[in-house]
């Protein structure tokens, strides 16, 4: 089966700092990565996607990464704020397949 | 547009009950997927519905099902309850086809005495 894992479980950065989550996946096959933030208590929120005909892909103070040589895939938040705390997971897709989800990074933001 | 809704939020069962969660996805979208998330583990994909019909299935035993109704919302039924099965259960739904984003709701939290 596949499996999308992360290389830290967890991560503290100082607010104002940059933040980079990592993220590796095992199916070459998939074309779709998604980066979610989940909060204490709640549902998992969409941050930021990228197919796989893109390396690089902005969206406000976050950014992501793909590298399909290493199969491996980056989120960067730019100046990280206290309220950026939460649990990030990354997760992949293959046509025809489900979503999977790596066991998630632990950010903590230190004020 | 509404969210993702899940009812109900927290539950307590025993040993040996059976449980059935529910599942009201955005209007218009018409696959709901369902997760299983447990400390320290990441999302494990259960199933996916698609206009009333299964399309896939994650590696659970039988005693989880599920079920889409003509309207897209879904149902999950856990039987024969085990510790094993207290978890946070996610339910998502996206528009359709296989490609797009997935939108959560915020879970059933189920505990299991």
């Amino acid at each position: 089966g596949e499996s999308v894992g992360l290389h830290l479980p967890t991560l503290s950065v100082q607010e104002g700092d940059n933040s980079i989550i990592n993220c590796a996946y095992s199916n070459s096959a998939s074309d779709y990565f998604i980066w979610y933030k989940q909060e204490s208590g709640k549902g998992p929120q969409f941050i930021i996607d990228i197919r796989s005909n893109m390396d690089k892909r902005q969206g406000q103070r976050v950014t992501v990464l793909l590298n399909k040589t290493v199969k491996h895939l980056s989120l960067q938040i730019a100046a990280t704020q206290p309220g950026d705390s939460a649990v990030y997971f990354c997760a992949e897709n293959s046509p025809g397949n489900q979503f999977y989800f790596g066991t998630g990074t632990s950010l903590t933001v230190i004020p | 547009k509404a969210g993702v809704t899940q009812t109900p939020r927290y539950l307590i069962k025993t040993r040996g009950q059976q449980v059935t969660l529910s599942c009201s996805p955005i209007s218009g979208h018409r696959s709901v997927s369902w997760y299983q998330q447990t400390p320290g583990q990441g999302l494990q994909f259960l199933f996916e519905y698609f206009s009333e019909t299964q399309r896939n299935k994650g590696n659970f035993p039988g005693r989880f099902s599920g079920r889409q109704f003509s309207n897209s919302r879904s149902e999950m039924n856990v039987s024969t309850l085990e510790l094993g099965d207290s978890a946070l259960y996610l339910c998502a739904s996206r528009a359709g086809g296989f490609t797009g984003e997935l939108f959560f709701g915020e879970g059933s939290r189920l505990t299991v005495l």
